[in-house]
């Protein structure tokens, strides 16, 4: 397996504009989940998906963010509009539960770096 | 939230053993201590999981009391591609709350040459 992919893996991107970074989690994982990484905060988690429904969504700053997941193998975090505080390394993760070997443990992405100027 | 604490860093040399602690306190019946490596750029990465005593892969040993309040990640030999920070949690592995899946300032561990 390729792992968890993220798109894209660097944005710069202005105040106000719309930005949306994309995840395919490993194939056969039933969860998912979004974290956020600043010096400041270190990793947040925003949101996380059991089977593509979204379970918790405390951690998701504001309503400029929302996620999605709209089948087992992609979601989506969309910030809009998006603001200069926005900047940080959103990573996506997804976990296999279960007795298996391997299981329960989180298998991250290599993140997407968002600059907002 | 189940809180860990860590060193928020530690220094070490090629070769030396380095020994990584995490006080957890308020540690639950059912809970394990995890721990991930997260290296410059990249996301965090699964090295170790244990209950109690002790536990041993390629990677990393993992040294757990018996009051499991505390937890050691043990690195045999650090080569300078073992820097990097590294992570402690505490939580049911099979559990998706938050306290299992919240992640603390972690030790950022510098190994020079």
């Amino acid at each position: 397996d390729a792992g968890v992919i993220q798109s894209p893996r660097h944005e710069v991107t202005e105040m106000g504009q719309e930005v949306t970074l994309r995840c395919k989690p490993i194939s056969g994982h039933d969860y998912l989940f979004w974290y956020r990484q600043t010096m400041m905060r270190g990793l947040e988690l925003l949101i996380y998906f059991n089977n593509n429904v979204p379970i918790d969504d405390s951690g998701m700053p504001e309503d400029r963010f929302s996620a999605k997941m709209p089948n087992a193998s992609f979601s989506t975090l969309k910030i809009q509009p998006s603001e200069p505080r926005d900047s940080a390394v959103y990573f996506c993760a997804s976990r296999l539960t279960g007795e298996s070997s391997g299981a329960n443990v989180l298998t991250f992405g290599a993140g997407s770096r968002l600059t907002v100027l | 939230l189940a809180k860990t604490t860590q060193p928020i860093s530690m220094d070490s040399y090629e070769g030396q053993e380095v020994n990584i602690t995490c006080s957890h306190n308020n540690i639950a019946t059912n809970d394990y201590i995890t721990w991930y490596q997260q290296f410059p750029s990249q996301g965090p990465r699964f090295i170790i999981q244990g209950y109690k005593t002790k536990v041993t892969n390629e990677v990393a040993s993992l040294f757990i009391p018996a009051d499991r309040k505390s937890s050691t990640l043990s690195l045999p030999r650090v080569s300078l591609s073992d820097t990097a920070v590294y992570y402690c949690l505490v939580g049911v592995p099979m559990d998706t709350g938050r306290r299992a899946l919240t992640f603390g300032s972690g030790t950022r561990l510098q190994v020079q040459p």
